[in-house]
């Protein structure tokens, strides 16, 4: 049982790129989260799913954009990749809205942003 | 707006020495409200969760949490520190009207000297 793996877990991007970080669940939830987190900041949320073919903005949505084509991934882009989106990036996913079962939490992908 | 407030950035304490990390959250309503670990280069664990009832929660690796909603605090505890729990501790909270997304405390990261 892998949990929610995301990949990749490391990326080196110019300015301007495009890349998309994959989330892939294999516990069936319906709920899945996108964050970033900042020194001093804690995560920050940026997108969210409630279930298969639907997303919402979080706190930090302008600049990202997500897809959740099938349940068991979550997709997240970056369509022109800027400085201030040098981050850690965390995916997370819940049976239900979070609140009243525990979220899971992938590895982490470091984007760093040159 | 609802916020999380964790005051202290940074806790060094000597191993067995007990410890008390602080969380203040700042809304009407009783949140739903949970503890994260996060070990360096690693994702985030869940320590402990309060829902509803006792206001002393129990979780694992032997740390506690008591809810006093009358100074809006969720406070982690642990008795006697281990020198692996050194890590980042992160306070989060869910609001049922927010759709349980969960909104993170900036972190407190604890050292622990031998």
């Amino acid at each position: 049982n892998a949990g929610v793996t995301q990949t990749p877990k490391f990326r080196v991007l110019k300015t301007g790129q495009s890349m998309t970080l994959l989330c892939a669940q294999d516990m069936n939830h319906e709920y899945m989260y996108w964050y970033r987190q900042d020194p001093g900041m804690g995560l920050r949320l940026i997108h969210y799913s409630v279930g298969e073919g639907t997303t919402a903005k979080g706190e930090v949505p302008d600049g990202y954009n997500v897809s959740r084509l099938k349940k068991q991934n979550f997709l997240l882009g970056l369509e022109s990749a800027a400085p201030s989106q040098t981050s850690v990036y965390f995916c997370a996913s819940s049976y239900n809205q979070g609140f009243s079962t525990e979220a899971f939490f992938g590895q982490g992908t470091r984007l760093t942003v040159v | 707006a609802q916020s999380v407030t964790q005051p202290d950035i940074h806790i060094t304490v000597s191993e067995g020495a007990s410890l008390e990390l602080r969380c203040n959250y700042s809304y009407g309503a009783t949140p739903y409200l949970f503890w994260y670990v996060q070990s360096p280069g690693q994702g985030l664990q869940l320590l402990l969760k309060y829902f509803s009832g006792d206001t002393l929660v129990q979780g694992i690796k032997g740390f506690e949490a008591e809810f006093k909603r009358s100074q809006s605090s969720f406070n982690l505890r642990k008795p006697s520190v281990h020198w692996s729990d050194a890590a980042e501790y992160f306070c989060a909270v869910a609001f049922y009207n927010q759709g349980g997304k969960l909104i993170f405390g900036q972190g407190t990261e604890l050292s622990v000297k031998p």
